[in-house]
């Protein structure tokens, strides 16, 4: 079945680094790739969303480029914010987008 | 517009008691998830249903999880017989047509 691979846990960063968070999927279908970012007590809220026409999605300075031929989605933004210390999710759905797949999780937290 | 609104936050059980979660989902929303998020997980779906249909439980374990949505519209979950392996926070989310899902902030259950 489908299935999607986050390799870092934890992720740790000064305020003002750039940051990457891995993502890699496994798909028979040409999925749509998703990133959900959870902040602590809070619901699990979508930040991005890739496109079929292979424009790149961008929110709150986030950004993620679709690469097929690697099958990843890597999330990235050129300077962090301690506000964006937060629980981030890949996610894999097909083109119907009924089920969503999560990899594990990855816990960026940004300091002074 | 309101949230997903899930109850009871938390719940703390015994091995062997049951428990029910309640799900009100966005109004109009006609799909409806149970996710199960274990600590240090993704969540993982276990459910859903389209008005009051469930389309894809494979993953709920039959013999002691259980999930309705009667109306179409509000869900409940129930574990008959609760191991300590449940414990998660139990997600609920909901979806229309061209709509991204929206999650609810869970019930965290702790079974001891």
């Amino acid at each position: 079945g489908d299935s999607v691979t986050q390799t870092e846990g934890l992720v740790t960063l000064t305020e003002g680094l750039p940051v990457m968070l891995n993502c890699t999927y496994q798909s028979t279908y040409s999925p749509f790739l998703f990133w959900y970012v959870q902040h602590l007590n809070e619901a699990p809220k979508l930040l991005l969303k890739s496109f079929t026409d292979n424009k790149r999605p961008e929110h709150q300075g986030f950004h993620a480029t679709l690469h097929k031929s690697s099958s990843s989605f890597h999330l990235q933004k050129s300077s962090a914010q301690l506000s964006d210390s937060a629980l981030y999710y890949c996610a894999s759905a097909t083109s119907s987008g009924q089920k969503l797949v999560f990899g594990q999780g990855t816990i960026l937290k940004v300091y002074l | 517009e309101a949230g997903v609104t899930q109850s009871p936050r938390y719940a703390v059980l015994q091995e062997g008691q049951a428990v029910s979660f309640w799900c009100d989902p966005i109004s109009g929303h006609d799909t409806l998830y149970w996710y199960q998020q274990p600590r240090d997980q993704g969540p993982q779906l276990l459910v859903y249903f389209r008005d009051e249909a469930v389309i894809d439980n494979s993953q709920l374990p039959s013999d002691r999880f259980s999930a309705v949505r009667p109306k179409g519209t509000n869900s409940t979950l129930k574990i008959q017989s609760a191991k300590q392996g449940d414990t998660a926070t139990y997600l609920c989310a909901s979806k229309t047509a061209n709509t991204e899902v929206f999650f609810g902030k869970g019930t965290r259950l702790t079974v001891v």
